[in-house]
């Protein structure tokens, strides 16, 4: 299995921060590499599929870099919405596997 | 509008069988993938497994293979989990998504269903 990491596991940031977040592969997974936003109580969503590609709807402080094991998430502004627990997710192998998780929290 | 919606929660006891639900619509069901992600209380997510409702073609997270049965009746654009036998530490939320074929991202979620199986 491919496993993957992501750093830190929990983060407390202000609004108007930027943020960034990691996620490291045991192996190469080229740019299969996703990222989710999830709420509490709510299922995640796709902000970021492809290491860097915007999904439609998601605003454009969010972006997405990386490729090959190591990868970031990167949040420019930190809005209060934003608040909320992030997963990456490879998709190279037949069996896809998430990160651990982030929890963003309020400073 | 895409849209994939679960059956309702379910309380179950050990050793019971179950069968849970997630029906797509507003696009052509038998051309994505459906996968299944687990997440027990409080924590994080974990991919279960897959299937192509076209063909059937099922695909299993190796911690799961064994304990679940993935299926799909495309007539009903519906696709299913199911457990022979609960335990306890099945207690989760199970959310149902589809997964367009580049790029193995889910870009639709199901609401969720919450399984809760307690003696």
């Amino acid at each position: 299995d491919i496993q993957m990491t992501q750093s830190p596991s929990s983060l407390s940031a202000s609004v108007g921060d930027r943020v960034t977040i990691t996620c490291r592969a045991s192996q190469s997974i080229s740019s299969y590499l996703n990222w989710y936003q999830q709420k509490p109580g709510k299922a995640p969503k796709l902000l970021i599929y492809a290491a860097s590609s915007l999904q439609s709807g998601v605003p454009s402080r969010f972006s997405g870099s990386g490729s090959g094991t190591d990868f970031t998430l990167t949040i420019s502004s930190l809005q209060p919405e934003d608040f909320a627990t992030y997963y990456c997710q490879q998709s190279y192998s037949t069996l896809d596997t998430f990160g651990q998780g982030t929890k963003l929290e309020i400073k | 509008e895409v849209q994939l919606v679960q059956s309702g929660a379910e309380v179950k006891k050990p050793g019971e069988s179950l069968k849970i639900s997630c029906k797509g619509s507003g696009y052509s069901f038998t051309s994505y993938w459906i996968g299944w992600v687990r997440q027990m209380p409080g924590k994080g997510l974990e991919w279960m497994g897959i299937i192509y409702p076209g063909d059937s073609d099922t695909r299993y997270s190796p911690s799961f293979q064994g304990q679940v049965t993935i299926s799909a009746d495309k007539s009903i654009s519906t696709a299913y989990l199911q457990w022979s036998s609960l335990k306890a530490s099945d207690t989760a939320m199970y959310y149902c998504a589809r997964r367009p074929g580049d790029w193995g991202n889910f870009d639709y979620w199901g609401q969720g269903t919450l399984v809760t199986v307690s003696s």
